[in-house]
């Protein structure tokens, strides 16, 4: 099993739409969680840190569930601009490395 | 006010050559890293250093040999380059501290080295 699994999409989506990526970790022992936004040919950024007890920030919703050790990021009233590459990102220890999904491709249209 | 800085952007090689890519950070940030995305786009640690120290060193060729000369610098340098290093080279830097939850900091990646080796 891949240590963080997501579906690579691409999700294709009209403006304005709600969508759900989700992804699944292997390492139970997993302490952060983070979503990532990587446009094409460019570096990845943070989005959002998702806490245990879920957080939104604006039209963008994480939600963690360690139970079944899967995150989730909700997007609504998506953009043009939204589209991206998702990563999802997890990590079990302060300095220890950050695993990275291969990432879920979002294609917003008009 | 570039926060994590790298150069070059591009960088089109031979086969067996040597080179580096270097990385600086002005964010006062400790540790610093260099990933790898190849091909697929699978983003990898390669290493990590805090404070100029080496603390991580993922299972990478010793040809990869990175230096930090200070810890706002992260260089690294390729021995004789082979055609599977052709990749995007990613360097990123945090401040090592506690969210609310105690967790991992957040990482800053510089805008990534594009590296062809022909």
């Amino acid at each position: 099993r891949k240590e963080v699994e997501q579906d690579p999409g691409p999700f294709n989506v009209p403006e304005g739409a709600t969508v759900a990526f989700n992804c699944t970790y292997s390492n139970s022992a997993s302490q952060s969680f983070f979503w990532y936004r990587q446009d094409c040919r460019k570096e990845p950024k943070l989005l959002m840190s998702v806490y245990s007890s879920g957080n939104e920030d604006g039209r963008f919703t994480a939600q963690l569930n360690r139970a079944s050790q899967y995150i989730s990021l909700l997007i609504r009233d998506s953009k043009l601009s939204d589209s991206a590459t998702y990563l999802c990102v997890v990590s079990p220890l302060r300095y220890s490395t950050l695993t990275f999904g291969k990432g879920t491709m979002l294609l917003v249209s008009p | 006010d570039t926060a994590v800085s790298q150069t070059p952007k591009y960088l089109v090689t031979q086969m067996g050559n040597d080179k580096s890519i270097k990385c600086e950070q002005n964010l006062g940030h400790d540790t610093m890293y260099w990933y790898k995305q190849d091909s697929k786009k699978f983003l990898k640690i390669m290493f990590s250093y805090n404070n100029k120290e080496l603390i991580i060193n993922e299972t990478v060729p010793n040809r990869f040999s990175p230096k930090s000369p200070d810890k706002a610098h992260l260089n690294l340098h390729i021995n004789s380059l082979e055609l599977g290093d052709s990749a995007v080279y990613f360097c990123a830097s945090s401040q090592p501290g506690l969210d609310r939850e105690e967790r991992q900091e957040t990482q800053y990646f510089g805008p990534g080295t594009r590296l062809l080796v022909l």
